[in-house]
């Protein structure tokens, strides 16, 4: 199975202030077609994950630009140029490179 | 609009079985993969089980191998988890989401249904 470890599991971060999340993966995650597939994932408290991005780099539909995915291989960053206060939440990578499907353990991001 | 509803979560003794349904809308059901992904009490996520538009491709993490059963019906826009010799491991909200395989991403969730086994 691929592993995906995520640092840090906790980001304190002053509102308005940009954020960053690491997550690395056991192996890499380019699809013998060539795409890789990673995504980001938030979710918010009670309330089931919400995809950000897609295919390391890709805003889904509606997230706002301040979310970006950068990344190849077996390293990828998520970042928030500058956070709000509905960014509270918690964080996943995830690869669907390779069954089976696995997640990152989460990044808590929270508002100093 | 997409929505996923799941439905069957509860209480129920270790050993001992359920079914968790998930009624999609507002997609083409029939075109789409489908998975269960869990997440026990205060912890991340867990895929579970994936099963393919039309039910010919299947697949499920170690731990739930031989125990629970994915299946679909296509004319009833549902996908269901078929969960057998619980565990006391297995508790967890259990999500139903869409995959969209061409980018390979679960664009939406479902609420959840959730599943608690204890005696």
């Amino acid at each position: 199975d691929i592993v995906m470890t995520q640092t840090p599991l906790s980001s304190p971060v002053t509102l308005g202030q940009p954020a960053s999340i690491s997550c690395r993966s056991s192996q890499s995650l380019v699809h013998s077609d060539g795409n890789t597939y990673l995504s980001w994932l938030q979710q918010r408290p009670g309330q089931p994950p919400r995809l950000l991005i897609y295919k390391v780099s890709n805003r889904f539909s509606g997230v706002p630009d301040r979310f970006s995915g950068s990344g190849a291989g077996t390293d990828f960053t998520l970042k928030i140029s500058r956070v709000e206060a509905e960014d509270v939440g918690v964080y996943y990578c995830m690869q669907a490179t390779q069954f089976p499907r696995t997640f990152g353990q989460g990044t808590k991001v929270e508002i100093k | 609009e997409v929505q996923l509803l799941e439905s069957g979560g509860g209480l129920v003794q270790p050993g001992g079985s359920l079914r968790l349904s998930c009624v999609g809308s507002g997609f083409t059901f029939s075109s789409y993969t489908m998975s269960w992904v869990r997440q026990a009490p205060g912890k991340g996520l867990e895929w579970v089980s994936s099963i393919s538009s039309g039910g010919g491709n299947i697949d499920y993490t170690d731990s739930v191998k031989g125990r629970f059963t994915i299946s679909r019906d296509n004319s009833k826009n549902t996908v269901y988890l078929q969960l057998n010799s619980l565990r006391a491991e297995d508790t967890a909200l259990y999500y139903c989401a869409k995959y969209y395989g061409i980018s390979g991403y679960y664009p939406y969730w479902g609420q959840g249904t959730l599943v608690t086994v204890s005696s």
